[in-house]
């Protein structure tokens, strides 16, 4: 069983299109992640949340926001997507501050 | 500024060379890990080091912690092709919820 799951593994859309990205984890993990990976490879943390608290990091539009319909999912809506929301996007998950398991990767590929 | 930095940030060497790839920072650390990722998957954890001064050996990797708990390095000996990926360092960001925060990574391709 995959520990980590999100879906779609690729994404194409037009600009200005609402998507959203599913993310699943069946670890029992208390707090999930979002991350950004561009072209570089930088891997940016967007959202970190657990069953308490939602923290974001300051440089993520308010397109973007985190849904978390119960412990185990937590999911990406994207609101009138840009050029440059292209890039891959990883859900992780943890047990407070242990190690982190990442899911394959949403490539999203803005048009 | 990122708050880890990574260096190098490309490195390409024949197999059975030996490397290290650095990652520095300002700040303290009560801990930082590395992760390697390859193409089309998520990171996945090599080790963590906790201890200031602490080495840890994985196979042919060591990674040292450095005494301050601000740096760390990775050394791997006898590179083979399949050590060819993204190294990543990671440390938690205690000023902003505790989220994990990467630095910029190090890419090695290891040639046969």
């Amino acid at each position: 069983d995959t520990a980590v799951s999100q879906t779609p593994k690729y994404l194409v859309t037009q600009m200005g299109n609402d998507k959203s990205i599913k993310c699943e984890q069946n670890l029992g993990h208390d707090t999930m992640y979002w991350y950004k990976q561009d072209s570089k490879k930088f891997l940016k943390i967007m959202f970190s949340y657990n069953n308490k608290e939602l923290i974001i990091n300051e440089t993520v539009p308010n397109r973007f926001s985190p849904k978390s319909p119960d412990k185990a999912h937590l999911n990406l809506h994207i609101n009138s997507l840009e050029l440059g929301d292209s890039a891959v996007y990883f859900c992780a998950s943890s047990r407070r501050s242990t190690e982190a398991f990442f899911g394959q990767g949403t490539r999203l590929t803005v048009v | 500024t990122q708050l880890l930095e990574q260096s190098p940030q490309f490195l390409s060497i024949q197999e059975g060379e030996n490397l290290t790839v650095y990652c520095n920072s300002s700040s303290v650390f009560s801990s930082l890990q590395w992760y390697r990722q390859e193409p089309g998957e998520g990171p996945v954890l090599l080790v963590t080091v906790v201890t200031g001064g602490e080495v840890k050996k994985l196979k042919r990797l060591t990674f040292q912690f450095g005494d301050a708990r601000k740096d760390s390095s990775l050394h791997i000996t006898a590179a083979q092709p399949g050590d060819t990926g993204l190294y990543l360092c990671a440390a938690r960001r205690n000023n902003a919820g505790n989220m994990l925060t990467f630095g910029g990574g190090t890419r090695l391709m290891v040639k046969p």
